[in-house]
């Protein structure tokens, strides 16, 4: 069935690192992904997505990463910032199929200054 | 991008009530979508909610349990019906960008506890 599991649930770097954060995917047949950004008591907000032609796709101080042949995604942020600190979810779609946006488990991103 | 406006934010609401929330749209689009988040959770949709038909249902949810209103095109109303503990959670009304990309604009959500 469709599911998006992430790594890892937690993850702390120092203000300055660059982040990485792990996504794993189920439906081999979704061909949009999606990282949002939810910070505490606010509704999520896009980040950067990317399409199952291309295998990276860059924006301002992130980067997302598709490996369809594990089914892999991960985002990096560069030089991350205390402001960075959040939840991150991918988000996958299947245009084909049943056109819904499937959320991961999220991870919890604390950047500490 | 959409500016979307959901009420109540949040409300305490005691078992066996139900809740109806608000969203709000600055912008006509066609379809809208509801989801819930659980505590310490992910997004989990409930229901796409089109103008002029009944909105279509995840499995594991109920018209009768989360009954939706789409009154127009740039409002929608859900429903929490005989409210448990269980229900406790971030109600999120979303729309889609303009021209169908598959990304979604989310509103603040309603955290809705259920005593």
């Amino acid at each position: 069935g469709e599911s998006v599991g992430l790594h890892l649930p937690t993850l702390s770097v120092q203000e300055g690192d660059n982040s990485i954060i792990n996504c794993a995917y189920s439906n081999s047949a979704s061909d949009y992904f999606i990282w949002y950004k939810q910070e505490s008591g606010k509704g999520p907000q896009f980040i950067i997505d990317i399409r199952s032609n291309m295998d990276k796709r860059q924006g301002q101080r992130v980067t997302v990463l598709l490996n369809k042949t594990v089914k892999h995604l991960s985002l990096q942020i560069a030089a991350t910032q205390p402001g960075d600190s959040a939840v991150y979810f991918c988000a996958e779609n299947n245009w084909g199929g049943s056109e819904k946006l499937v959320f991961g488990k999220g991870t919890k991103l604390t950047v500490n200054p | 991008s959409a500016v979307i406006s959901q009420k109540p934010s949040r409300d305490i609401c005691q078992r066996g009530t139900s809740l109806t929330i608000q969203c709000q749209v600055d912008s006509q689009v066609t379809m809208m979508f509801w989801y819930r988040q659980q505590p310490g959770q992910s997004l989990t949709l409930i229901a796409t909610a089109n103008q002029g038909s009944e909105a279509t249902y995840e499995s594991g949810f109920v018209i009768d349990k989360f009954p939706i209103s789409r009154p127009n095109l740039t409002f929608s109303t859900l429903t929490v019906s005989n409210m448990s503990p269980e229900d406790s959670s971030i109600y999120l009304c979303s729309v889609e960008r303009e021209g169908r990309t598959g990304e979604l604009f989310f509103g603040e959500g309603s955290r809705l506890t259920v005593l």
